[in-house]
């Protein structure tokens, strides 16, 4: 069964160093999604994505955040410049479509467990 | 802006027995979708089930089914049958249906742990 992967499962990092967290997208999806998940608290909305743009974004995207696909498989989320706070579950999510007969259900990636020091 | 309630912090079930989770959301949309999301202690999220605003009848899928009552905007959980590999954190999602630009954005809840006694 086609699924969603990420890379990589755990990165540690430095205050201030940038990130780049990986995922392929389920390969006929084309709606993508970034969330992330702050220990303990409920999953949050970052970012979508279609047809190589940005489609909506959360308050918490901001310019220190960039999302790319650089290629036919892949979708990247950046972190410029980490922040203490930015330590979360990264989830990765794709849909076939935005609405309309299960094509909108979104499909979740194991996660990438961002811990910055 | 449409938010998700999920007032049961966490719940426990014995084995073999049955367990309703609650959800309430608030939204002023008619078009719009649920889903339940299980999340394990490995953190995956994993679609449960999901159900159209539009549709009547309630989803169900093997032992899981949703009671979806759109008046009271109320979409509860239920796990018949409980096994021990139920035990994770649930959350409930709102996905609205803008007839094509709604951009794909889940709203959560904050979750339920649900416990499984054998």
């Amino acid at each position: 069964e086609p699924e969603v992967t990420q890379t990589p499962s755990h990165q540690v990092t430095q205050m201030g160093q940038e990130v780049i967290l990986r995922c392929v997208p389920i390969s006929n999806h084309l709606y993508f999604y970034w969330y992330r998940q702050i220990l303990g608290q409920k999953v949050e909305f970052l970012v979508s994505f279609y047809n190589n743009e940005i489609s909506e974004k959360s308050e918490i995207f901001d310019d220190q955040f960039s999302v790319e696909r650089p290629d036919g498989s892949n979708f990247t989320l950046k972190i410029r410049s980490t922040k203490l706070e930015d330590s979360a579950m990264y989830f990765c999510a794709s849909s076939e479509a935005e609405t309309g007969g299960g094509q909108e259900t979104q499909y979740f990636g194991p996660g990438t467990r961002l811990l910055v020091l | 802006a449409q938010t998700v309630t999920q007032s049961q912090p966490e719940m426990s079930v014995q084995e073999a027995e049955t367990v309703t989770l609650s959800c309430t959301y608030d939204t002023s949309e008619s078009d719009y979708y649920l889903f339940w999301y299980k999340q394990p202690p490995s953190r995956q999220m994993i679609l449960v089930i999901r159900q159209e605003a539009y549709k009547q009848q309630n989803a169900t899928e093997n032992r899981f089914s949703v009671n979806f009552q759109k008046a009271a905007k109320s979409f509860s959980l239920k796990i018949s049958d409980s096994q021990l590999g139920d035990a994770a954190m649930y959350f409930c999602a709102y996905l609205w249906d803008a007839g094509g630009t709604s951009y794909g954005k889940l709203t959560f809840g904050q979750g339920t742990i649900l416990t499984v006694h054998p």
